[in-house]
């Protein structure tokens, strides 16, 4: 499986902008590059997923690099509910392959 | 509409003890995975089942044992628990599109304590 590079933790303001990196040099044609984070004793839950271009949902945006070898997953104004656990993972293009999760980026908010 | 869920939510077990951990995925949802979650760690895969069978193992022993049912739900059994077993136990559905964008959902775990 390809592999993900994320910073252990970081920290922000809450109601600022936060971006969290994500390198994956290996990263094949294929891949898609999904986002969850894990709110505390909670399952992990979808943030967003992208494979060329850059994604925007309600909750953040997706910019991909355009060699597709880092991601930058950005929550646009912090709160406090978005402390959390954020994994970058790389998935294959079958819909069935399973998650592989690195120890992904732990986010602290400061009020 | 319900999440995935799971039960029990906490557990106790005695070291070479059995446990089995259930799970209802979303309703329309036909495949089912498992996750090991070791404390300070991203959650590991066990299985996937689709269709009452198994389409997917991760590197676990043959203690851990899973299974699905007609109307989808699903079971997870740990033989012979040893204390490494200790973990958060993480059911997910999803359904199995063609697609890598299928979104896969997860249950709040079952956390097992092995003493």
């Amino acid at each position: 499986d390809a592999k993900t590079t994320q910073p252990n933790s970081m920290e922000s303001n809450e109601e600022e902008p936060v971006h969290l990196p994500c390198n994956h040099s290996t990263i094949s044609g294929t891949d898609y590059i999904h986002w969850y984070r894990q709110l505390p004793s909670q399952g992990p839950e979808y943030v967003i997923h992208g494979l060329t271009s850059n994604v925007n949902n309600r909750m953040a945006s997706l910019a991909i690099a355009e060699d597709r070898k880092s991601s930058t997953l950005i929550l646009h104004r912090a709160t406090l509910r978005d402390a959390a656990v954020y994994y970058c993972i790389l998935r294959g293009v079958s819909g069935n392959t399973p998650l592989v999760f690195g120890k992904g980026t732990r986010l602290s908010v400061i009020a | 509409d319900a999440g995935v869920t799971q039960s029990p939510t906490h557990l106790i077990k005695t070291r070479g003890q059995q446990v089995t951990l259930r799970c209802s995925p979303i309703s329309g949802h036909k495949s089912v995975s498992w996750y090991q979650q070791v404390l300070g760690q991203g959650p590991q895969f066990i299985f996937q089942y689709y269709e009452k069978e198994e389409r997917g193992r991760g590197n676990f022993p043959d203690r851990f044992s899973a299974r699905q049912f007609p109307n989808y739900s699903s079971e997870l059994n740990v033989n012979a628990l040893l204390l490494g077993d200790s973990a958060l136990y993480l059911c997910a559905s999803s359904w199995p599109g063609r697609f890598s964008g299928n979104t896969i959902y997860f249950g709040e775990g079952s956390w097992l304590t092995v003493v």
